[in-house]
């Protein structure tokens, strides 16, 4: 069975500042697609980033960047120059073949407050 | 944005009841999702539709029944409410269900049984 961990429950970040978000995943898949969303106290959940298995470059978009490191199992979201509405709680997912592709399956996810 | 559109936003019924949440995907997804979201379960797939035909089946209790329609929205049918059921409803599509299909949320169905 696939599973997402994010260890981090919550975080303080100050403005300006760059903030790593933790995700690992454990999955006997060898495709799979590792998914980042955001969902701000209104309660949408908005889409951020997207890295598949086989991509050899690290996913980025604008100031969201994943990092991933396949042979640790890690896809960790780095927010650069963090603003106050990045203030969010923040999930990291993923999809394989052996849950079906259309199921994502999510990690616990980490709350990030920005303070200024 | 999403372009993903959910109905109602907010529904307060009483237990033993029954509602239906209604979905429209994003122009020209074929694939659309429910999920569950709730303080003890966090976020929990329910089912999956492509192009009319159901995919998926996750975590969907007996009570609860979906479909997509002809024209590609679906609604997610709710029976015999019970205080438990109250969560956060989240419907997503995305235009098929490859690997790299990027999955979109709509903004939620917020559901309370009284």
């Amino acid at each position: 069975a696939q599973k997402i961990t994010q260890t981090q429950p919550g975080m303080f970040v100050q403005e300006k500042e760059a903030v790593t978000l933790d995700c690992t995943y454990d999955t006997s898949d060898q495709s799979y697609g590792l998914f980042w969303y955001k969902q701000p106290s209104s309660g949408e959940m908005i889409f951020l980033i997207y890295q598949g298995s086989y991509d050899e470059q690290n996913a980025t978009e604008g100031r969201y960047s994943l990092n991933f490191q396949k042979a640790r199992k890690s896809a960790n979201l780095v927010i650069s120059a963090s603003q106050l509405g990045d203030s969010a709680m923040y999930f990291c997912a993923m999809r394989g073949r052996t849950d079906s592709w259309g199921k994502l399956q999510f990690g616990a996810g980490t709350q990030v407050v920005v303070t200024p | 944005d999403s372009g993903v559109t959910q109905t109602p936003k907010h529904l307060i019924t009483a237990t033993g009841q029954r509602v239906t949440l209604r979905c429209s995907p994003r122009s020209g997804d074929l694939s659309v999702y429910w999920y569950q979201q709730s303080l003890d379960q966090g976020l929990q797939f329910l089912i999956q539709y492509y192009n009319g035909e159901e995919r998926a089946k996750g975590n969907i209790l007996e009570r609860f029944s979906a479909q997509q329609f002809p024209d590609l929205h679906s609604e997610l049918n709710l029976s015999s409410l019970e205080l438990g059921d109250s969560a956060l409803y989240f419907c997503a599509s995305s235009v098929g269900d490859n690997l790299g299909n990027t999955i979109y949320f709509g903004e939620g169905s917020w559901l309370t049984v009284v």
